[in-house]
Parts: structure tokens; C-alpha cells; sequence
């Protein structure tokens, strides 16, 4: 069974940093790209960034380009999620998801992420 | 970037009633699009992928057409089990964007 666990959400005051991390299990994490989605409670879903199986390639929502970084560790089959220069609308439920083609296939279910001073 | 839009944004419908939800990309994604179900406090589902096959496990009555910049999604006989919001997304190019949802209620 595929599980995906994320961690390292909380409370953080505007400008400040914090590193998701999601673990995974159930499957051979080093075959799938994996992505970050967002979604503030009552809204929608929001892409945030996705990595390729090996790492070697990574895409941004332009929302957070330059401030985020995303990365993984094949040999943990851990993904993360380095989000600094948080704004009040980076606050949300961050969930990683298995991706296959770039398409999400499993979901975690998120670690809440709260800005404000 | 390519934006996706929906509509309706809601609708209410009757069981078995024939659902369709439309999904429109600003410029052509060929046939990389995905179709999500979430239901209220659950996490969302992978419904449909590449525009028109059915992910393993999704009920028949669910069916993806489309190519292109639009798309639809058909529900074949609403059911309860159906109330949800459904989200399309473009995977053809970053950013891989969602639309804005739809939400379907029963009547």
C-alpha cells in the first residue's frame, strides 16, 4: 500500500523559513517524480513544484519560485520542501503526491503550515 | 503559463441524472489532462488521466473526453457517492495547473 506521510508544518511568522518533509513508503520511491500541492481550507488545489525520479529536473509554480526548493533523497525515500520568505498566502495544508507523467496518482495527507506574526 | 478554467463552478443534479463538466485550457495541451475527484474532508482521488482513461478502480460511470484546449468529464448516472468537487489539471507544461474546481451537490 502506497503512504506518503509529511511532517515539519507549524506556525511561522512572516519572512521566516520551514522544511517540509514527506515520507514515503509502499512503493519504489527512486522510479516516481513526486510533487508539493497546496490547498487552503474551503478552497482549491493549488500546484506548487514537482521533481523528477532522479532529481534532475524540477519545476516551480511562479508563486514561489525562488523562494521554495524542493528535493528528494532516494535513498531515505524522502521528499522536502525548503520554503523560506513565507508571506501570509503561503499558509495552507501542503500535501506531496506520487506522480506518474506528472500526474498525481496518491496523495498524503498533509502537514499545515500557518503564517502569521 | 496555461490557465484552466471550469464550468459550471457548481451544479445540483438528481440521481442518475448525466452529469457533464467542462474544462478549458488557454492553449493546447494535447491530451495531458487529469481529472480529481475530492470528496468533503477527503483527499482528492485520481479520476481520469492522458484526458480519457479511466484510473484502475474508477467506476464506469465516469468517463474523460477531450483534446486539445477542452475537455469534459461525464458522469453517467449520478450517484450519492458522487457528491464531490472536481478538479481538472494540465500536465503538459510547467506549471502544472489546476482548474478551479466544480462542485456537484444533489438535488
Amino acid at each position: 500500500e502506497v503512504q506518503l506521510l509529511e511532517s515539519g508544518g507549524g506556525l511561522v511568522q512572516p519572512g521566516g523559513s520551514l522544511r517540509l518533509s514527506c515520507g514515503a513508503s509502499g512503493f519504489t520511491f527512486r522510479d516516481y517524480a513526486m510533487s508539493w500541492v497546496r490547498q487552503t481550507p474551503g478552497k482549491g488545489l493549488e500546484w506548487v513544484s514537482a521533481i523528477s525520479s532522479t532529481g534532475g529536473t524540477i519545476y516551480y509554480a511562479d508563486s514561489v519560485k525562488g523562494r521554495f526548493t524542493i528535493s528528494r533523497d532516494n535513498s531515505k525515500n524522502t521528499l522536502s520542501l525548503q520554503m523560506n520568505s513565507l508571506r501570509a498566502e503561503d499558509a495552507a495544508v501542503y500535501h506531496c503526491a506520487r506522480s506518474s507523467g506528472w500526474r498525481s496518482d496518491h496523495w498524503g495527507q498533509g502537514t499545515l503550515v500557518t503564517v502569521s506574526s | 503559463d496555461i490557465q484552466m478554467t471550469q464550468s459550471p463552478s457548481s451544479l445540483s443534479a438528481s440521481v442518475g441524472d448525466r452529469v457533464t463538466i467542462t474544462c478549458r485550457a488557454s492553449r493546447g495541451i494535447s491530451n495531458y489532462l487529469a481529472w480529481y475527484q475530492q470528496k468533503p474532508g477527503n483527499l482528492p482521488k485520481l479520476l481520469v488521466y492522458d484526458a480519457s482513461t479511466l484510473q484502475s478502480g474508477v467506476p464506469s460511470r465516469f468517463s474523460g473526453s477531450g483534446s486539445g484546449t477542452d475537455f469534459t468529464l461525464t458522469i453517467s448516472g449520478l450517484q450519492p457517492e458522487d457528491v464531490a468537487t472536481y478538479y481538472c489539471q494540465n500536465y503538459y507544461s510547467p506549471p502544472f495547473t489546476f482548474g478551479p474546481g466544480t462542485k456537484v451537490d444533489m438535488k
